[in-house]
């Protein structure tokens, strides 16, 4: 399979601990996106990654959330002292930079319950 | 910020018959729109998408349209199957350079066979 991959699909977490999440993209694309999705709901923006410069972050994303894209090619999503209100599915996608329209390609998610 | 409003949240169609989707977006410098397919338990999947130079595009059972002027557009389905049933996501590219999507809330579409 070629697409976007992330790890895990499933991450069941207490309150207070940490958790980190993995993205792989499409291998040519340069263009990462991270977004949340609660249940009965569209996707959320939460954050985009340009090779490995971070360049836009969404108001949703507290300091409790970090991002990192190091080498331009996987990302991590980092969550810190997880609350119950971060239970959601988060999905990575990415696109191509190379030319418009720049179709995002969604992942599988990572689905996180916080007890 | 770009906001996206989908109707309806639900519809339900026998087999066969078409199905109309509506989005409307808030701002008029957004210019791509894409939708997205998502069955239970899987990844959004990308079905059709529309830039906002073309009023409309057709891919086989489904078509897009777009109205500039009135900020909506559509997801039309034809002789819909049971395979079609899902949940389907409109979006709007927020301008701004970055291409980041927003989203409707999505339609969840049965077909009963």
């Amino acid at each position: 399979d070629t697409g976007v991959s992330q790890n895990p699909r499933h991450k069941i977490t207490k309150r207070g601990q940490n958790v980190t999440f993995r993205c792989d993209p499409i291998s040519e694309h340069n263009r990462l996106y991270w977004y949340r999705q609660t249940l009965g709901q569209g996707p959320e923006f939460l954050t985009y990654f340009q090779n490995e410069a971070q360049l836009e972050k969404s108001r949703l994303l507290s300091d409790r959330f970090s991002a990192e894209r190091p080498k331009g090619s996987f990302s991590t999503l980092e969550i810190q002292r997880t609350e119950q209100g971060d239970s959601a599915m988060y999905l990575c996608a990415s696109s191509s930079g190379a030319r418009p329209p720049y179709e995002q390609y969604f992942g599988p998610g990572t689905r996180l319950t916080v007890t | 910020g770009e906001n996206v409003e989908q109707h309806p949240s639900t519809l339900s169609v026998q087999e066969g018959d078409s199905a109309v989707i509506k989005c409307t977006y808030s701002d008029s410098a957004s210019n791509y729109f894409p939708w997205y397919k998502q069955e239970l338990g899987k990844r959004p999947q990308l079905i059709i998408d529309i830039r906002s130079n073309v009023g409309e595009k057709k891919d086989q059972r489904i078509a897009v349209t777009l109205n500039k002027t009135a900020k909506h557009f559509s997801l039309h389905i034809t002789e819909t199957q049971p395979e079609d049933s899902a949940v389907y996501f409109c979006a709007a590219r927020a301008p701004g350079g970055y291409n980041k999507l927003i989203f409707g809330a999505g339609t969840r579409l049965a077909v009963h066979p």
